[in-house]
């Protein structure tokens, strides 16, 4: 079993849908979690950065945590062309195996179109 | 000016060669990372380095071998290439160790004939 689990989609909307995208862990020493968004050949683009369990809102984007169920999540209002991606979820542990590299789920692709 | 930039951006070469990859950061972080990411997207941590000293070394083949000249430098040699090695190979940098998010290059794209 994987550390990180992502529902690798494909995942397709019509412009100005709310996206969900999420992910779950089984290892409780993860404490910070981050979500990416990649561009076809590009680099992975940090969109998102939270630690512990709790919402944080930027623009159009918000990130949940609930780290009682292993569960976060990434939701984006009012989707645009622009945000079709890979959005990959990543996390990282305070301590132990884990520490100071970033595990990550396989990515969801998403496409919205017009 | 990129923040982390990887040369070269494609790199298509024969099975049994050996080729480097090089990575340069201007963000004036300690810590540096190659990561590979496989036919399916998936990203997986190979090495990390911090102020030129190996930190972390994953189960990654000795043909693998990781050098940071200085810590804005982290270049990765390989050996005798397999066609297994194909994939996109990332190099990433951070402040310093630690939980801090990462940054990263545009890849590079590896192709074993």
């Amino acid at each position: 079993q994987k550390e990180v689990e992502q529902d690798p989609g494909p995942l397709s909307v019509p412009e100005g849908a709310i996206v969900s995208l999420n992910c779950t862990y089984s290892n409780s020493a993860f404490q910070y979690f981050m979500w990416y968004r990649q561009y076809s050949r590009k680099g992975p683009e940090l969109l998102m950065y939270t630690y512990s369990s709790g919402n944080k809102e930027d623009g159009r984007f918000t990130a949940q945590v609930d780290k009682s169920s292993k569960y976060i999540s990434l939701f984006i209002r009012d989707s645009q062309p622009s945000d079709s991606a890979t959005y990959l979820c990543a996390m990282s542990a305070t301590g132990g195996t884990s520490y100071g590299k970033l595990t990550f789920g396989q990515g969801t692709i998403l496409t919205v179109h017009p | 000016d990129t923040a982390v930039s990887q040369t070269p951006k494609y790199l298509v070469t024969q099975m049994g060669n050996d080729k480097s990859i090089k990575c340069e950061q201007n963000l004036g972080h300690d810590t540096m990372y190659w990561y590979k990411q496989d036919s399916k997207k998936f990203l997986k941590i190979m090495f990390s380095y911090n102020n030129k000293e190996l930190i972390i070394n994953e189960t990654v083949p000795n043909r693998f071998s990781p050098k940071s000249p200085d810590k804005a430098h982290l270049n990765l040699h390989i050996n005798s290439l397999e066609l297994g090695d194909s994939a996109v190979y990332f190099c990433a940098s951070s402040p310093f160790i630690g939980n801090q998010p990462q940054h990263f290059g545009d890849g590079t794209r590896l192709s074993i004939l």
